[in-house]
């Protein structure tokens, strides 16, 4: 079953604004990661976050981890139409069977 | 280094035939998976192995075969086709099952 829920299911913006979108997850975890998959493509790694750490920074992107609300965050900055495409969260809760993906948010940069 | 090759990309079958998914990496990562994703479910685990002799059961396995000979090559067989099966199939390969994992490009079946 689904570990991660992201929210919003989709979400549409003028290029060069932010763009916020959410994960939530039901047990404890080991790490926290966010990936990306443009149309008709396999998915990409972007970022990933220990469950001892509370935010973490790669280029645009901005992630944080609140293990209390079992919740994480990713912050697009300065958003391009590039970075048009869906976004998911997958959490590693220790087991052998690895990274559980949530549904994913459809992300639309308008220009 | 090509990463996570997967193929084939696209494929028909009718109901009740058998087709084996391909899936090799050059990475040298012991842990790999198969994933399906349909339209509103995300990703969801078939199969995975976390090295070479060893697969396990993911969240779907009915219907679908998985061996690990090699630390390369992790094929997916169907053993007899359903419409249900119509999916888009990922195959990923990480060095842990918790790390980074890299992604194949996909195949998009459809059963009819």
């Amino acid at each position: 079953s689904q570990q991660g829920e992201e929210d919003p299911q989709a979400l549409s913006i003028q290029e060069g604004e932010n763009a916020t979108m959410n994960c939530s997850y039901k047990t404890s975890i080991n790490n926290l990661q966010w990936y990306r998959q443009n149309s008709g493509r396999g998915l990409v790694h972007l970022i990933l976050i220990r469950s001892n750490e509370r935010e973490k920074h790669s280029g645009r992107l901005r992630v944080t981890l609140d293990t209390s609300k079992k919740s994480s965050s990713l912050l697009i900055t300065a958003s391009r139409a590039a970075d048009t495409a869906s976004y998911f969260c997958a959490t590693d809760g220790g087991g052998a069977d690895g990274l559980t993906f949530g549904k994913g948010t459809h992300l639309i940069i308008q220009p | 280094n090509a990463g996570v090759t997967q193929t084939p990309k696209f494929q028909v079958l009718k109901t009740g035939q058998s087709m084996t998914l391909q899936c090799a990496q050059d990475m040298n990562h012991e842990y790999m998976s198969w994933y399906r994703q349909d339209p509103g479910m995300g990703l969801r685990l078939i199969h995975y192995s976390v090295g070479a002799g060893i697969t396990d059961q993911g969240e779907v396995p009915n219907g679908y075969n998985v061996s690990r000979s090699t630390t390369e090559d992790f094929p997916l067989r169907l053993l007899s086709a359903a419409p249900s099966q119509t999916s888009v199939y990922f195959c990923a390969s990480s060095y842990l099952a918790s790390a980074e994992a890299f992604f194949g490009q996909g195949t998009r079946l459809t059963v009819v």
